[in-house]
């Protein structure tokens, strides 16, 4: 079974400096892997998706994610965080099948931006 | 496009009620998904539709959970005899083609 695995429950950051946000996978095959935030009161809004070619994919609002096999990692990255990406961060996978799509998860890491 | 739409956004019950929850999705999009989302974690799969079958079901989706999408459009998620265990945000998404889905902001539901 696919599973997430986000170590990072709680990071703190000062703005302007730089931020990653670490999500290991575990999945058999060729897995579809996507970063979603969910700010308080509102949904999941998809940051950036990886299904296969470049590895390093380039998303909204700054942030970009780099696939690597080797590790089963998807780390999430910006080079200068502003107040505004206080946020719950989610990695998930999916089957890369159609017919499949239900996505799996991790626990989520809670971003705190700091002046 | 209006987005994902979720009624209510709140529900306060009382254990052993029947609640029902609504999503209307992004027009034309033929995947439905439904999640549960308790604090602290991560949302978790409970049901799919494409068009109007049920493709999926997760464990998650005991007896007294039932889902439904008549005609393809808008879908209901009901829970019987509601458990404080219950209490959590119910979130759904709708997809084109399934390659991305679009969350609607959730229904969040306690159990008093």
């Amino acid at each position: 079974a696919q599973s997430v695995t986000q170590p990072d429950i709680h990071i703190t950051v000062s703005e302007g400096a730089s931020l990653e946000l670490r999500c290991n996978y575990s999945y058999g095959a060729t897995p579809y892997l996507f970063w979603y935030v969910q700010s308080p009161g509102q949904g999941l809004q998809l940051l950036l998706k990886y299904f296969s070619g470049d590895t390093l994919v380039q998303g909204i609002k700054g942030f970009e994610a780099e696939f690597k096999r080797s590790q089963s990692s998807f780390n999430l990255r910006k080079p200068s965080v502003h107040w505004s990406d206080a946020a719950e961060y989610f990695c998930a996978v999916a089957q890369s099948n159609f017919g499949n799509e239900k996505l799996t998860f991790g626990t989520g890491t809670r971003l705190t931006i700091i002046p | 496009d209006t987005g994902v739409s979720q009624n209510p956004r709140h529900k306060i019950t009382k254990r052993g009620q029947n609640v029902t929850f609504r999503c209307d999705p992004i027009s034309e999009h033929n995947r439905l998904y439904w999640y549960r989302q308790t604090l602290g974690q991560g949302p978790e799969f409970l049901t799919y539709f494409q068009n109007e079958a049920q493709l999926e079901k997760s464990r998650l989706l005991s007896d007294r959970f039932s889902a439904e999408r008549p005609k393809g459009s808008f879908s209901t998620l009901e829970i019987q005899r509601t458990e404080q265990g219950d209490s959590a945000m119910y979130l759904c998404a709708s997809s084109p083609s399934g390659d991305e889905q679009f969350f609607g902001p959730g229904t969040r539901l306690t159990v008093l």
